[in-house]
């Protein structure tokens, strides 16, 4: 499976955009890119997914570079209650092993107030 | 609200003993799930199952069984076989596999 490269943490200041980067080199043009995050002592959270395009809802954005070796997720103003663990997965469509989501250790995200 | 619904939330197991955590989801989901996660690592897949009566085997399902007797029901048994077994717990449904899990609010499991 391809793989995803996130930094450990980062911190972002109350009411300020937050971008979360993740870098994919070896991703396959049947792979499309999913973000979860997880607030501490509960289970991951949907939060957005694309494959090649630009994405947008309710919670945040998702930039796809051109290439589509690396992507970034958006939160357009940070909230304290956006304070988790960010996880970038790939998910083949192509075969047997989409049904199962690879969780690496994620971003774990900071909100300063 | 629909959701799934975890039981319980904390769960103590002696040595030896098989122990089951429930996971129910009235999301009329065909696809449901259980992932371990360890502390300050990410999840990984025990068991899935696309549809009724019918599973298969995660990353790390020596130790564990399921069932799937019934759309909504997905339970797992930690049996004695699993040497580390203490854990945090998620179970997870999705409409079918391509699509976006949602999960529960895991059970944490400990031993005695």
């Amino acid at each position: 499976d391809a793989k995803t490269t996130q930094p450990n943490s980062m911190e972002s200041n109350e009411e300020e955009p937050v971008h979360l980067p993740c870098n994919h080199s070896t991703i396959s043009g049947t792979d499309y890119i999913h973000w979860y995050r997880q607030l501490p002592s509960q289970g991951p959270e949907y939060v957005i997914h694309g494959l090649t395009s630009n994405v947008n809802n309710r919670m945040a954005s998702l930039a796809i570079a051109e290439d589509r070796k690396s992507s970034t997720l958006i939160l357009h103003r940070a909230t304290l209650r956006d304070a988790a663990v960010y996880y970038c997965i790939l998910r083949d469509f192509s075969g047997a092993g989409s049904y199962q989501l690879t969780f690496g250790k994620g971003t774990k995200l900071s909100v300063i107030p | 609200d629909g959701g799934i619904t975890q039981s319980p939330k904390y769960l103590f197991r002696k040595e030896g003993q098989n122990v089951t955590l429930s996971c129910e989801q009235n999301l009329n989901h065909d696809a449901m799930y259980w992932y371990r996660q360890d502390p300050g690592q990410g999840l990984r897949l025990i068991y899935y199952s696309q549809i009724v009566n019918d599973f298969q085997k995660g990353d790390i399902a020596e130790g564990y069984s399921v069932s799937r007797e019934k759309k909504e029901s997905f339970p797992l048994t930690v049996t004695s076989a699993q040497k580390n077994p203490t854990a945090f717990y998620l179970c997870a449904s999705s409409i079918e596999g391509h699509q976006p899990q949602h999960f529960g609010d895991g059970t944490r499991l400990s031993i005695l």
